[in-house]
């Protein structure tokens, strides 16, 4: 009930098309769902979050799409560029007074934007 | 610059030696966590520390152990016991109670 589901495992995308990855749930106590993006050999830094009470959230070219009844939260890179190449990690936390802010990640996505 | 600062950057260790890696934050956080990074599985949490003196296990604790005696500090140190070592592995550090968590560059360990 812990797990964050991450799909695909690896992306290929033309430059300026539209990259998605898909990322689901199972437990409903979660409120705070990140994306961090990782280039090789560095940390994840934090992209974008979003939380239950909104159904999207838009940061310039980057999207997520959330749907509380299904469980599934998605990330959207429109107009995809071959800097955006790098690994992309869903994540699930809960806020609160009991919150430790563990990050519960899914299993990462590979992207690649081809010129 | 605030931040989070990670040492060394690689590290190789035979098998049977303990290894002690570094994480330093100036961002006056009071939690800090280490993650380790295998490829096609995500991050997974080893250990966490919430405040000074005090720290819980994580998914995957078995093999390592850590210490806060400072704010600022949080080391990890993979033991003998961790029967598959070699990894990346990632510091990060949030407002106490936050869920935004930053994290410095990694140590790579490679056990030879």
């Amino acid at each position: 009930q812990q797990q964050v589901k991450q799909s695909p495992q690896s992306l290929i995308v033309q430059k300026g098309g539209i990259s998605i990855i898909n990322c689901a749930y199972e437990n409903t106590a979660f409120d705070y769902f990140p994306w961090y993006q990782q280039f090789p050999g560095k940390g994840p830094a934090l992209l974008i979050a979003i939380r239950p009470d909104v159904s999207e959230k838009k940061e310039g070219r980057f999207t997520i799409s959330f749907n509380k009844s299904a469980k599934q939260f998605s990330l959207h890179i429109m107009d995809s560029q071959p800097g955006d190449s790098a690994t992309y990690f869903c994540a699930a936390s809960m806020e609160g007074s009991s919150n430790t802010g563990k990050l519960i990640f899914g299993q990462g996505t590979t992207l690649q934007v081809k010129p | 610059d605030g931040g989070i600062t990670q040492s060394p950057k690689y590290l190789f260790r035979k098998e049977g030696q303990n290894v002690t890696l570094s994480c330093e934050q100036n961002l006056n956080h009071d939690a800090m966590y280490w993650y380790r990074q295998d490829p096609g599985q995500g991050l997974r949490l080893i250990y966490y520390s919430q405040i000074v003196n005090d720290f819980q296990k994580g998914d995957i604790a078995e093999g390592y152990s850590v210490s806060r005696e400072k704010k600022e500090s949080f080391p990890l140190t993979v033991t003998s016991a961790q029967k598959n070592p070699t990894a990346f592995y990632l510091c990060a550090s949030s407002i106490n109670g936050g869920t935004e968590a930053f994290f410095g560059q990694g140590t790579r360990l490679t056990v030879v």
